[in-house]
C-alpha cells in the first residue's frame, strides 16, 4: 500500500537558519507529490507540487523541494526561516490512477522557530 | 472570494449522540472532499463528490458516517451514533477542475471541524 513517511514529528530552528523537512514515500510508480502547510487557525495551504519534469520545484513563501527517485524522497527546504514559518507541514502523494483528490498524507512535521 | 468554510469549528458531544458537520466549498468548485485527522495520525481521505454525486467513498470508515451534497453546493457529514474513536479534525476541501488533482495540483482546504466525543 502507498504510504508517506515524515520521520520528524517536531523540529525547532532558529530564525534565519536553513530548514529541511524530510519526506519519503512508498509507491511503485512515480507519484504526484505535494507539500501543504497549516498555520495556526488556518486550513491547509499548498506550498508546492511535483508532477514531472525538473526535479527541483519552487513553491510559495520561498520554499523549494527536490524529488529524488532513487531515494523515494521529496524533501522540503528553505534557506532562511522566518518566524511566520512556524506551522505544521504535511507531505502528500496522489497515486497515479487513483481517485482524483485522494491524497495520502504523512503524519506532519511541526516546525517551531526560535527568535 | 470566500474560501472553504466549515461549521462548526468545534463540537463536543457524548458517545451515542449525532453530529452533523457542514462544508461550504468555494463557489463554482464541482469537486468536494472530506478528510479526517485523528490525533497523532495522518490526515486520511474519506470521500469525494463531483457535484452531487459520490465519486469515491472508499475512505468512509463505516456506515455510521453519512455524507450528502444535495444540489451540488454545500455538503454535510453526519456521524450517527458517534463513538469515541470518531474524535478528530474533519477537513473539507474543494477544487475546480474536474480533471482532478493531478492537473490542477491544488485542493483548497477549510480550517477543519474539531469533533470531540466524550
Amino acid at each position: 500500500a502507498q504510504s508517506v513517511t515524515q520521520p520528524d514529528i517536531h523540529i525547532t530552528v532558529s530564525e534565519g537558519a536553513s530548514l529541511e523537512l524530510r519526506c519519503n514515500y512508498s509507491y511503485g510508480a512515480t507519484p504526484y507529490l505535494f507539500w501543504y502547510v497549516q498555520s495556526p487557525g488556518q486550513g491547509l495551504q499548498l506550498l508546492l507540487k511535483y508532477f514531472s519534469g525538473d526535479t527541483l520545484v519552487q513553491g510559495i513563501k520561498g520554499f523549494e523541494a527536490e524529488f529524488k527517485r532513487s531515494q523515494s524522497s521529496f524533501n522540503l527546504r528553505k534557506p532562511s526561516v522566518h518566524w511566520s514559518d512556524a506551522a505544521e507541514y504535511f507531505c502528500a502523494v496522489a497515486p497515479y490512477g487513483g481517485s482524483q483528490g485522494n491524497l495520502i498524507f504523512g503524519k506532519g512535521t511541526k516546525l517551531s522557530v526560535k527568535p | 472570494e470566500a474560501g472553504v468554510t466549515q461549521f462548526p469549528s468545534h463540537s463536543v458531544i457524548e458517545k451515542g449522540q449525532t453530529v452533523t458537520l457542514r462544508c461550504d466549498p468555494i463557489s463554482g468548485h464541482d469537486n468536494l472532499y472530506w478528510y479526517r485527522r485523528v490525533m497523532g495520525k495522518e490526515i486520511k481521505f474519506l470521500l469525494h463528490f463531483v457535484k452531487e454525486s459520490k465519486q469515491d467513498e472508499s475512505g468512509m470508515p463505516n456506515n455510521r458516517f453519512l455524507a450528502e451534497r444535495t444540489g451540488g453546493t454545500y455538503s454535510t457529514l453526519k456521524v450517527q451514533p458517534a463513538e469515541l474513536e470518531d474524535s478528530g479534525v474533519y477537513f473539507c476541501a474543494s477544487s475546480q477542475d474536474s480533471a482532478g488533482v493531478q492537473n490542477t495540483g491544488e485542493l483548497f482546504f477549510g480550517e477543519g471541524s474539531r469533533l470531540t466525543v466524550l
